[in-house]
Order: structure tokens, then C-alpha cells, then sequence
């Protein structure tokens, strides 16, 4: 089956320490996504990938650092710089199409991330 | 003035209802635009795609688009329990990759 995979599920970062969430797909997208939700905030865009080995910063960028060295793969470094990281990540993927049509973001089931 | 605005609810239903969830945007040039659903603990899942303005349908859900009002909404009829989650609206422009998401309104159908 197709589809985007977070890993783990669950994760808790103690004071001072990086981690870094795992988002692989297996749908040949080009772009790849990683937001964050808090509570009554929606998604926030945290940084966007269209091609390997390029990325750009999003809304919230502080904190977090990226990498694309694959095309499936989009992993997510929370670092010790982001002071408020307790939230649920969510990574995506699309197909770039040009500028005429466009294709929907596909969600992965996410990442709980929470403080010690 | 917030780009995409949602309603937060909750909105609370019958079983068998009919169910409209709306998003008001302010960005004229947003041509693309989404509806996710999303469970509690899961990630947000495609329910609905359209370009430009224009009604869709998709068995029990029809999505609406009207450019002229910056309105778009989604319909559920003969809601079901199984339809309790919280519903995002995302749009996007030609040329851009990236999403602007509402902040969601959850939904509650009472069997």
C-alpha cells in the first residue's frame, strides 16, 4: 500500500536534547511537508521540500532543521533551540505538477512530541 | 484580517442530519481548494478536491466553491457517528505548493 509513514508515534525529548522524527513515503511525490498543530491553532508550516537536497523555510522555522538527501524520505530535527516543542507533527506529500494544475497534500498519521 | 477563518465549533448533530461546515478566506487569488478530515490522534485525511468555483460531489459530501463571496463550503448529508471528527479547509493558489489551512471545526453526530 501507498501512503506516507511517521515514526514513532510517541516521543518525548528531555531538556537540551535534539530528536528527530522520522517521515518516509512511498508515492513518488516530489514535495514533502512538515507542519505542526497545537490546540485551536491549526497547521502551521514548519519547512517544504520540492526537490532533493533543496528545502525552504515555512512560518514557524525557528528551532527545527531539515534534510532531503532522498526523495522519500523528509526527517525532522527538533533542536534544543525550539523552546516550546510539545505538539503533534504531521509530514505530507504532493505531486508537483507545473503551474497550470495542482495536486493535493496526503498526510502522514503523525508525531506526538512532548517534554520530560 | 486572518486569511482562512473556520468556525471552531463543536457542532453537534442528530444521526441522519445534514451537515454544512464553512470557510471564509480574504486572498482573491486562491484558485485550489480542500477539505481534510481528521480523527482524533490521526493525521488529516482527503475528502474533497476542487479548482475554481463550482459545486462537487463525492457520495454523501458535495463541496461548494463561490470565488464572487471568498465562501466555500462542505456538505454531509445523512451524517453519521462515524462522521464525528474535525473538519479542515486548506486553498492554495496557481504556482504555489504550499497550503493555508482554516483551524478546523469539529463536528459531533449523536447516534
Amino acid at each position: 500500500d501507498g501512503g506516507i509513514t511517521q515514526s514513532p508515534k510517541y516521543l518525548f525529548r528531555k531538556e537540551g536534547q535534539n530528536v528527530t522524527l522520522s517521515c518516509e513515503q512511498n508515492l513518488n511525490h516530489d514535495a514533502m511537508y512538515w507542519y505542526r498543530q497545537d490546540p485551536g491553532q491549526g497547521l502551521r508550516l514548519i519547512y517544504y521540500s520540492q526537490i532533493v537536497n533543496d528545502f525552504q523555510k515555512g512560518d514557524i522555522a525557528e528551532g527545527y532543521s531539515v534534510s532531503r538527501e532522498k526523495k522519500e524520505s523528509f526527517p525532522l530535527t527538533v533542536t534544543s533551540a525550539q523552546k516550546n516543542p510539545t505538539a503533534f507533527y504531521l509530514c505530507a506529500s504532493s505531486t508537483l505538477t507545473g503551474q497550470g494544475s495542482k495536486q493535493p497534500q496526503h498526510f502522514g498519521d503523525g508525531t506526538r512530541l512532548s517534554i520530560l | 484580517q486572518k486569511e482562512v477563518e473556520q468556525d471552531p465549533g463543536p457542532l453537534s448533530v442528530p444521526e441522519g442530519a445534514i451537515v454544512s461546515l464553512n470557510c471564509t478566506y480574504s486572498n482573491s487569488a486562491f484558485q485550489y481548494f480542500m477539505w481534510y478530515r481528521q480523527y482524533s490522534r490521526k493525521g488529516p485525511e482527503l475528502l474533497m478536491y476542487t479548482y475554481s468555483s463550482g459545486n462537487k460531489e463525492d457520495g454523501r459530501f458535495t463541496a461548494q466553491v463561490d470565488k464572487s463571496s471568498k465562501y466555500i463550503s462542505l456538505f454531509i448529508r445523512d451524517s453519521q457517528p462515524s462522521d464525528s471528527a474535525t473538519y479542515l479547509c486548506a486553498m492554495t493558489e496557481t504556482g504555489y505548493s504550499t497550503l493555508t489551512f482554516g483551524k478546523g471545526t469539529m463536528l459531533l453526530v449523536s447516534p
